[in-house]
């Protein structure tokens, strides 16, 4: 079965250093999203892309946040200059539509921890 | 503002002890509403979609159901593999064509149950 995957499954880094977190979509799959989850809180949006460019986007998403679609299987999220407050999961997902209900499957989750 | 609201915040049961888990929901134009189960330091693993009021489906031990307001997820002589977070969330209505529209998600019911 077809399946989101992630990596890495956990990444340590000082405050302001810069992150990436990967992402390998379902292959069929059109539209991306970014979630993160702060312990003990709920999963919130951060972002969705389509065609090449964002399609919607959170206050969380600031300019510290980028995301890119390098190649045709790779989706990725940039954090410029990590904060303690950035520590959280981050979860990528992805559907086959953007509309109509349709389901968004997640990965696994990276867990960042910003020391 | 879309808004997702679970009860209880936790549960436990008896092995074969059946109960419900509550969704209340306020959305500008419900497209779907999803459920879906996740286990600790891992991604939310897609249940259920629902779309109408009236809607039910059913899968081994869940079943949910969609009402205008409220979406419940009824589990029948849950198991201790049961035990995880469910979390309940709504997808609004596209705003523009192409667009790849978020969820956003409850707090969740944390289910334990107990052999």
């Amino acid at each position: 079965e077809p399946e989101v995957t992630q990596t890495p499954s956990h990444q340590v880094t000082q405050m302001g250093q810069e992150v990436i977190l990967r992402c390998v979509p379902i292959s069929n799959h059109l539209y991306f999203y970014w979630y993160r989850q702060i312990l003990g809180q709920k999963v919130e949006f951060l972002v969705s892309f389509y065609n090449n460019e964002i399609s919607e986007k959170s206050e969380i998403f600031d300019d510290q946040f980028s995301v890119e679609r390098p190649d045709g299987s790779n989706f990725t999220l940039k954090i410029r200059s990590t904060k303690l407050e950035d520590s959280a999961m981050y979860f990528c997902a992805s559907s086959n539509t953007g509309t109509g209900g349709d389901t968004q499957y997640f990965g696994p989750g990276t867990r960042l921890t910003v020391l | 503002e879309d808004q997702v609201t679970q009860s209880p915040e936790a549960l436990r049961l008896q092995e074969g002890e059946s109960s419900s888990l509550n969704c209340s929901y306020t959305v500008s134009g419900l497209r779907g509403l999803f459920w879906y189960r996740q286990d600790p330091g891992k991604g939310p693993e897609f249940l259920f979609t629902l779309y109408s009021a009236g809607e039910e489906k059913e899968k081994e031990r869940l079943k949910a159901t969609l009402t205008k307001k409220e979406s419940f997820l009824h589990i029948t002589a849950p198991k201790p593999e049961d035990s995880a977070t469910y979390l309940c969330a709504v997808q609004a209505e596209q705003f523009s064509s192409g667009s790849a529209r978020q969820l956003t998600f409850g707090s969740g019911t944390q289910l334990t149950v107990l052999p």
